[in-house]
């Protein structure tokens, strides 16, 4: 069975530049989310999608970053215009719907973002 | 206030040595998760130990939560190079259903 995907695996852009972010879950599953990691701090929660539904996103540090999972299948993660403090590596994570919430989360390799 | 946080930052022993992370938190919770990165690559989930639980064990790594100290220790036995990565506790609070909050994570390097 294929894990979670995510491409690109590094992203080096310039600030107010554009970059779409995308994750593959793994199939079947339900529930998608986004965390990242900022300069060696802890990884923190962007949001979560139940299928295409946004189920939680108070994890969105502003109105710069777009998250969208349409048809409930991959997500891309747009961050526009970026910043030199949006770079991090950001991770996708997917879940089975039929463990619930709050169980085991598989986790890509994450894109490592860049913003010069 | 930050959940999940752990100690040490960073741990160099022995191949051959058992190594101990410690990971405290603030909030009530419904888990508690360790996970494992190596270098440049994603988190490997380890062990999950429900609030109802105060030990459990897999193959070389044994995990216990204390929710009266709101703490948890991994121990990670008769340690291998293979294990030099880093190792984030994360917990699943009460108050979300859906999120997980990562600790800073402790940097393990095993000296050959």
């Amino acid at each position: 069975e294929a894990g979670v995907t995510q491409f690109p695996s590094h992203s080096v852009i310039e600030k107010g530049q554009t970059v779409t972010l995308r994750c593959d879950p793994i199939s079947g599953h339900d529930n998608l989310y986004w965390y990242r990691r900022v300069m060696g701090k802890e990884i923190k929660f962007l949001l979560h999608f139940v299928k295409e539904s946004k189920q939680d996103e108070s994890g969105m540090p502003n109105n710069r970053f777009l998250a969208e999972r349409t048809g409930g299948t991959y997500s891309t993660l747009k961050v526009q215009p970026a910043e030199l403090e949006d770079s991090g590596v950001y991770f996708c994570a997917s879940s089975p719907i039929s463990r619930g919430l709050n169980n085991e989360q598989f986790f890509g390799p994450g894109t490592r973002l860049t913003v010069l | 206030s930050q959940q999940g946080e752990e100690d040490p930052q960073a741990l160099s022993i022995q191949e051959g040595e058992n190594a101990t992370m410690n990971c405290s938190y603030k909030t009530s919770i419904n888990n508690l998760q360790w996970y494992r990165q190596n270098s440049g690559r994603g988190l490997v989930h380890l062990i999950l130990i429900r609030s109802n639980e105060r030990e459990k064990h897999s193959g070389r790594l044994r995990v216990t939560l204390d929710t009266s100290k709101k703490s948890s220790s991994l121990l990670i036995t008769a340690s291998r190079a293979a294990d030099t990565a880093s190792y984030f506790c994360a917990t699943a609070p009460y108050s979300s259903a859906s999120k997980i909050i990562f600790g800073s994570g402790t940097r393990l390097s095993i000296r050959p």
